[in-house]
């Protein structure tokens, strides 16, 4: 089955560059459907999507980050990333990889994520 | 942005009750709505996918409903592996947003 699992570095001091990777294993990223989502989430608090790449070179950004931010996929390693610059305390979250895809079952292309990675603490702290 | 506004933020009910959380959209969007189910140290999990279908998997004690701005999740029975905090997510237009969550406590 399809699975993710994120990886890079817990410990960062402010105004250093976040770098998340996502690894992709039992399926392709290569599906242009498909967009591979960051979800972030701050201890004790709710989830904040951060953006998400496709294959067909679409890239959507929230925002909030829209100007520290940016994502890539690698179809050779089937692995996206994340780059988050001049980060601050407040970027201290769990950080997710996620697969938004659409229902193939009722046929009405409802989006949604389904597929999840355990998640990465990254901890910004001088 | 499209805000999701989530209540109560927090409940507490008996093994065996039925609990209704309610989400409300900022502005329309149709049966673009999402419900998962998260417990302590993990990640999300889909229960409820376009407003009321459910996820294969997923107990037929949980269902969903709603269109347009207004959303319900509905646990008819709860067991003690419900115990988690559950987020509704819009799915209708980008930035993706979720409610603040709710906690589902047992009484």
């Amino acid at each position: 089955q399809v699975q993710l699992q994120e990886s890079g570095p817990g410990l960062l001091k402010p105004s250093q560059t976040l770098s998340l990777t996502c690894t992709v294993t039992g399926g392709s990223i290569s599906n242009d459907d498909d967009f591979w989502t960051w979800i972030r989430q701050q201890p004790g608090k709710g989830l904040e999507w951060v953006g998400c790449v496709s294959n067909s070179g679409s890239k959507f950004y929230n925002p909030s980050l829209e100007s520290r931010v940016s994502m890539s996929l690698d179809t050779s390693k089937n692995q996206f990333s994340l780059h988050l610059r001049s980060v601050s305390a407040a970027d201290t979250a769990v950080y997710y990889c996620a697969r938004d895809t659409f229902d193939t079952v009722t046929a009405e292309l409802r989006r949604y994520f389904d597929l999840w990675g355990r998640g990465t603490l990254v901890t910004v702290s001088s | 942005d499209t805000q999701m506004t989530q209540s109560p933020s927090s409940l507490s009910a008996s093994l065996g009750g039925r609990v209704t959380i309610a989400c409300r959209a900022s502005q329309y969007i149709g049966r673009d709505l999402n419900w998962y189910q998260q417990k302590p140290g993990k990640a999300p999990k889909l229960l409820i996918f376009g407003a009321s279908t459910s996820e294969g998997g997923v107990p037929s004690r949980f269902s969903g409903a709603g269109s347009g701005t207004d959303f319900t999740l509905t646990i008819t029975s709860l067991q003690l592996e419900d115990v988690a905090t559950y987020y509704c997510q819009q799915s209708y237009a980008t930035p993706r947003t979720f409610g603040q969550g709710t906690k589902v406590e047992l009484k």
